[in-house]
């Protein structure tokens, strides 16, 4: 069964750096997202991407964050300069009809 | 603006015993309404959706939830726990199918021998 998958599962990064979370998508969908969840709170959207353009987004994707689908099956997130409030757990997820998830991206902001 | 509130963060079962967990929006608009389950490190799996059909909806591992419009609730129910079944379970609320989803707090069952 086709599945969204992520890499890396856990990565760890200084305050400041930048790091590129990547997914790849289920091959024949055609809508994007990225959520993530702090330790102990909700799952909250951050982002979707339609036709390679950003289609909605919250108030937490603020200009440190980006997105882009570099070659037609990647999907990355870029935190520009990352903060300690940016550990969560990451998760990618496309659709065609409803949202399949991957397994998700620890981040941790040190 | 579109919410979810999960009634319980933990819920403990015996093996056998009726799973009830329940959900309830809030929607200024018609609501697509789902659940679904992350394991242990592993991502989230939908279970069931409702999209304006039938209000009984029927979902993997013998779960299935019903839409309550005058409620405001979507609760999720398996009529006999299997130990397989313990995970974290969240409902969830959109205006369309491919729209961003907006997450309760979720569930975490537990199943007693």
């Amino acid at each position: 069964e086709p599945e969204v998958t992520q890499t890396p599962s856990h990565q760890v990064t200084q305050m400041g750096q930048e790091v590129i979370l990547r997914c790849v998508p289920i091959s024949n969908h055609l809508y994007f997202y990225w959520y993530r969840q702090i330790l102990g709170q909700k799952v909250e959207f951050l982002v979707s991407f339609y036709n390679n353009e950003i289609s909605e987004k919250s108030e937490i994707f603020d200009d440190q964050f980006s997105v882009e689908r570099p070659d037609g099956s990647n999907f990355t997130l870029k935190i520009r300069s990352t903060k300690l409030e940016d550990s969560a757990m990451y998760f990618c997820a496309s659709s065609v009809s409803e949202q399949y998830f991957g397994p998700g991206t620890r981040l941790t902001v040190t | 603006a579109q919410s979810v509130t999960q009634l319980g963060s933990h819920v403990s079962v015996s093996e056998g015993a009726l799973v009830l967990l329940r959900c309830n929006y809030s929607s200024s608009v018609p609501p697509y309404l789902f659940w679904y389950v992350q394991y242990p490190n592993q991502g989230l799996q939908l279970l069931l959706k409702y999209t304006s059909a039938a209000t009984l909806v029927k979902g993997i591992n013998g779960f299935e939830a019903e839409f309550k419009k005058s409620e405001t609730s979507f609760h999720l129910t398996k009529p006999s726990a299997h130990m397989s079944d313990a995970a974290e379970y969240f409902c969830a609320v959109s205006v369309a199918n491919d729209y961003k989803l907006s997450f309760g707090a979720g569930t975490t069952v537990t199943v007693r021998a």
